[in-house]
């Protein structure tokens, strides 16, 4: 596609239940990251990826969250045993080549899926 | 621990007059700041962005300036237009960093009046 897609949109989900959400970054992209942005604030990083390697979680809250990108291509962040304080938009990020090596700046986000625990 | 800092929520400007949009930081090692222009319903769009080896980079309307003495940037969008109207994030990047993670501010809402 012409941009990173990134899916659900939306989710509404009970304290307790799994959620999967999908990233489909632009062709061709080597760097890929995920960011969770509450009301108000900026994206807070949450984890990189260089092709299929995680190269960095250091952003991930708890073990309740876990992402991976099995081909190098598409990506999906995982939260296990939802809460509450869970809720936020999480978004996705893609650049061209690794970092420095693409140009500072070129980063482009997703539409974002929102995440809200009931 | 907020190591970047847009202590501004919102500002509002007349349609041609000068945008200044203020940020600041605490981590001496961020080596390049970015902004970042946010519609609602829309990611973020790089806008522009400045080495900490300058002092300034300029690109069409908008103009960064770096004081690196004082932590502080800005961006100024000057004439300002209806269209201007968006979030703006102040983003940096660790330069120990290898893996090109940003650190961003809160954002500052910019409405430009008709």
């Amino acid at each position: 596609g012409a941009g990173v897609s990134q899916s659900p949109r939306y989710k509404v989900t009970k304290r307790g239940q799994d959620v999967a959400l999908r990233c489909d970054p632009i062709s061709g992209h080597v760097s890929l990251y995920w960011y969770r942005q509450a009301l108000g604030q900026g994206p807070e990083f949450l984890t990189y990826f260089n092709y299929e390697a995680q190269q960095d979680k250091s952003g991930l809250p708890n073990d309740r969250f876990s992402a991976e990108r099995p081909e190098g291509s598409i990506s999906t962040l995982t939260i296990q045993r939802t809460e509450q304080r869970d809720s936020a938009m999480y978004r996705c990020a893609s650049s061209l080549a690794k970092w420095r090596l693409a140009g500072v700046g070129e980063l482009f986000f997703g539409e974002g899926s929102r995440l809200t625990v009931l | 621990d907020q190591q970047v800092k847009q202590n501004s929520p919102s500002l509002s400007v007349q349609e041609g007059r000068i945008s200044i949009l203020n940020c600041d930081y605490t981590n001496s090692m961020f080596d390049y700041f970015l902004w970042y222009k946010k519609y609602p319903a829309e990611g973020p769009t790089f806008l522009i962005s400045i080495s900490s080896i300058k002092d300034k980079n300029e690109d069409g309307r908008f103009t960064v300036f770096l004081n690196k003495s004082a932590k502080h940037l800005s961006l100024h969008i000057v004439p300002s237009q209806p269209g201007d109207s968006a979030v703006y994030f102040c983003a940096a990047l660790d330069g120990s960093s290898n893996t090109g993670k940003l650190i961003f501010g809160q954002g500052t809402t910019l409405q430009v009046k008709p």
